[in-house]
């Protein structure tokens, strides 16, 4: 079974300023995709950024980049220089390979920027 | 934009209630996921359709029920609520790619 594990319950920090947001998982399978979305207090799940487990390339776009470290099993989301609109929940997921649509969540990450 | 809509936004239901919730995919989308996200968690996966029919199914009872349409929409049903289903319902429209998109969401309350 697969399973995604966000240690960090809240984080702060200071508009500007990067910050790297913990993911970690856990999966038996070979091929699998990991993903981060944001979820503002409206609750719609924003798409951020994906990683393919054979993408030798760690994935960026724009603010977003993910460090990937296969052996360790984790995919960190950094967000660098903070903005205020980026105060919201995160959360880091895995893609089932046996269902290419059916994503496992982690706990989620509140972060809130501060002025 | 994601062009993902769902109705209705907010919903109040007695236990033992039956609820149905409504989900319009994006254009050209034929794939439609439902996951539950109760307060404080992460979303759980209910089940998938795709092209009308169910693709995938997560740890829910039977009494979670859906339907997709031809033009891709689909319909959450829930029977005989209970108090644990209070959350947030969120569905997520997909093609081919890996790429899931997700509506606002309709925010159940069971009393």
């Amino acid at each position: 079974a697969q399973k995604i594990t966000q240690t960090q319950p809240g984080m702060f920090v200071q508009e500007k300023e990067a910050v790297t947001l913990d993911c970690t998982y856990d999966t038996s399978d070979q091929s699998y995709g990991l993903f981060w979305y944001k979820q503002p207090s409206s609750g719609e799940m924003i798409f951020l950024i994906y990683q393919g487990s054979y993408d030798e390339q760690n994935a960026t776009e724009g603010r977003y980049s993910l460090n990937f470290q296969k052996a360790r099993k984790s995919a960190n989301l950094v967000i660098s220089a903070s903005q205020l609109g980026d105060s919201a929940m995160y959360f880091c997921a895995m893609r089932d390979p046996r269902s290419a649509r059916q994503l496992t969540f982690g706990s989620g990450t509140q972060l809130t920027v501060l002025p | 934009e994601t062009g993902v809509t769902q109705s209705p936004t907010h919903l109040i239901k007695t236990r033992g209630q039956q609820v149905t919730l409504r989900c319009s995919s994006q254009s050209g989308h034929n794939t439609v996921s439902w996951y539950q996200q109760a307060l404080g968690q992460g979303p759980q996966f209910i089940f998938q359709y795709y092209r009308e029919e169910e693709n995938g199914r997560g740890n829910f009872p039977p009494r979670f029920s859906g339907l997709q349409f031809p033009n891709y929409s689909s319909e959450l049903n829930v029977n005989a609520l209970e108090l644990d289903d209070s959350a947030l319902y969120l569905c997520a429209s997909s093609s081919s790619s890996y790429e899931q998109y997700f509506g606002p969401g309709t925010r159940l309350t069971v009393t």
